[in-house]
């Protein structure tokens, strides 16, 4: 089975600090690769996804995420959070012939103005 | 362009009972997908419907069903209710074909409390 892991937890950082969000995954065959976000009181939404190419995939909000296959992860950065960027984050893989969706724990971003 | 709605909210129920949610897929999309947050979990993959059959299921005892309507709207029902299944359930629509094949678009969610 597959299953994801987001080790960093909680995250605190200082407005215009630099971002760097881990996810590692478990799965031998090829994924599809998705970054959600979850804002205070919002439902989730996609802020990026990987499918097949560039392994370095720009998503909306200045969020960007790159494959890397040899260590299976698919970390999300961004060079410069804003207040606004607090929220929970959650990385996903989907087996590229599958249907079934990995979630990982989420990590939980704050961000000090 | 509508996007995913579901309904209850919330909603309170005791040990023993049952429950039926719902789901409204965003438009122009043909399979509805069900998943299980715990608090401070991510989302647990329960199932997917396409085409009003189910279409993969994870980890979750036969007590979790669901239906899909020919709208493509869905129904979570969960029976014989337990306090671990207190969460919040939530729903995924997506499209099997195109550009946005399984790209998920999720609703609200529905807080479940079992007391």
């Amino acid at each position: 089975a597959q299953s994801v892991s987001q080790h960093n937890h909680h995250v605190i950082l200082s407005e215009a600090a630099s971002l760097e969000l881990g996810c590692n995954y478990s799965y031998g065959g090829t994924v599809n690769l998705f970054w959600y976000v979850q804002y205070p009181g919002q439902h989730l939404q996609l802020l990026l996804k990987y499918f097949s190419g560039d392994p370095l995939v720009k998503g909306i909000k200045g969020f960007e995420a790159e494959f890397i296959k040899s260590k299976f992860s698919f970390n999300l950065r961004k060079p410069s959070v804003q207040w606004s960027d607090t929220a929970e984050y959650f990385c996903a893989v989907n087996a590229n012939t599958g249907n079934q969706f990995y979630f990982g724990t989420g990590t939980s971003l704050t961000v000090i103005p | 362009e509508t996007g995913v709605t579901q309904s209850p909210t919330h909603l309170i129920k005791t040990r023993g009972q049952q429950v039926t949610l719902r789901c409204s897929s965003q438009s122009g999309h043909n399979t509805v997908s069900w998943y299980q947050q715990a608090l401070g979990q991510g989302p647990q993959f329960i199932f997917q419907y396409y085409r009003e059959e189910e279409n993969g299921r994870g980890n979750f005892p036969p007590r979790f069903s669901g239906l899909q309507f020919p709208n493509y709207s869905s129904e979570l029902n969960v029976n014989a209710l337990e306090l671990d299944d207190s969460a919040l359930y939530l729903c995924a629509s997506s499209s099997m074909y195109g550009s946005s094949y399984n790209e998920q678009f999720f609703g609200p969610g529905t807080r479940l409390t079992v007391l």
